[in-house]
């Protein structure tokens, strides 16, 4: 079916690392995209293609894929890592087309 | 460093049709590889792609929501807009204009965001 899934929300302790997942049949032919977004702004690129960080992006954040699942992987959560995460790809039915995940809310504690 | 910034009507009337400007600068948008996209946000959702448009002019719009998107582009004012039709409440949402790297038919991720503005549906 065309569209990701993600899990409303995921916590993790000051320090530990967390994963946040994402779903669906387009996942197994392209990669995920991942954005972090902080209430009230605009949502930045964190994470995209195999395994890439735009520059800024701290190397805690990292991805990877394993059949339809896209993992966000966060070693050591900051305090400043508290928003919400959105992953992305192309559509599976055509490339041509995007889909987006619904967003998990990262609490860290 | 790129910059977008949206601009437009945010108070549209129902049934009326929101149009939105998305102004780039600080480079790229001549250059080929990029799919000028708009993604809007309804209040305490999540993220739902419009559409986008690339330089060539090739356009490619959300299946939920073709029947009632135009997209275009002035390569002149380094320009690209929206218009979205027949609007009711549920189009109430923030609209971000963004840049798509079209690096492969493997993903499509959108590196530069407008801050987004706010439109909002209602009599």
């Amino acid at each position: 079916s065309s569209e990701l899934t993600q899990v409303p929300a995921v916590s993790v302790a000051l320090g530990q690392t967390v994963r946040i997942t994402c779903q669906g049949d387009s996942l197994r032919d392209s990669y995920a995209s991942w954005y972090q977004q902080q209430p009230g702004q605009a949502p930045v690129l964190v994470i995209y293609g195999e395994n890439s960080r735009p520059s800024g992006i701290p190397d805690r954040f990292s991805g990877s894929i394993s059949g339809n699942t896209a993992s966000l992987t966060i070693t050591g959560a900051q305090a400043e890592d508290e928003a919400d995460y959105y992953c992305n790809s192309r559509n599976d039915s055509s490339a041509n087309l995007v889909l987006f995940g619904g967003g998990t809310k990262l609490t860290v504690l | 460093q790129l910059q977008l910034q949206e601009s437009g009507s945010r108070l549209v009337k129902p049934s009326q049709t929101l149009s939105l400007t998305c102004t780039v600068s600080g480079g790229s948008f001549g250059s080929g590889g990029y799919s000028w996209t708009w993604i809007r946000q309804p209040p305490g959702k999540g993220l739902e792609w419009i559409g986008y448009i690339y330089h060539s002019g090739r356009i490619f719009y959300n299946p939920s929501l073709k029947s009632r998107v135009t997209m275009s582009m002035d390569k002149s004012k380094n320009q690209f807009s929206l218009r979205l039709s027949s609007v009711t409440a549920a189009d109430t949402a923030v609209y971000y204009c963004a840049r798509g790297v079209s690096m492969s038919l493997l993903t499509l991720p959108f590196d530069f965001w407008g801050q987004g503005t706010l439109v909002t549906v209602s009599s």
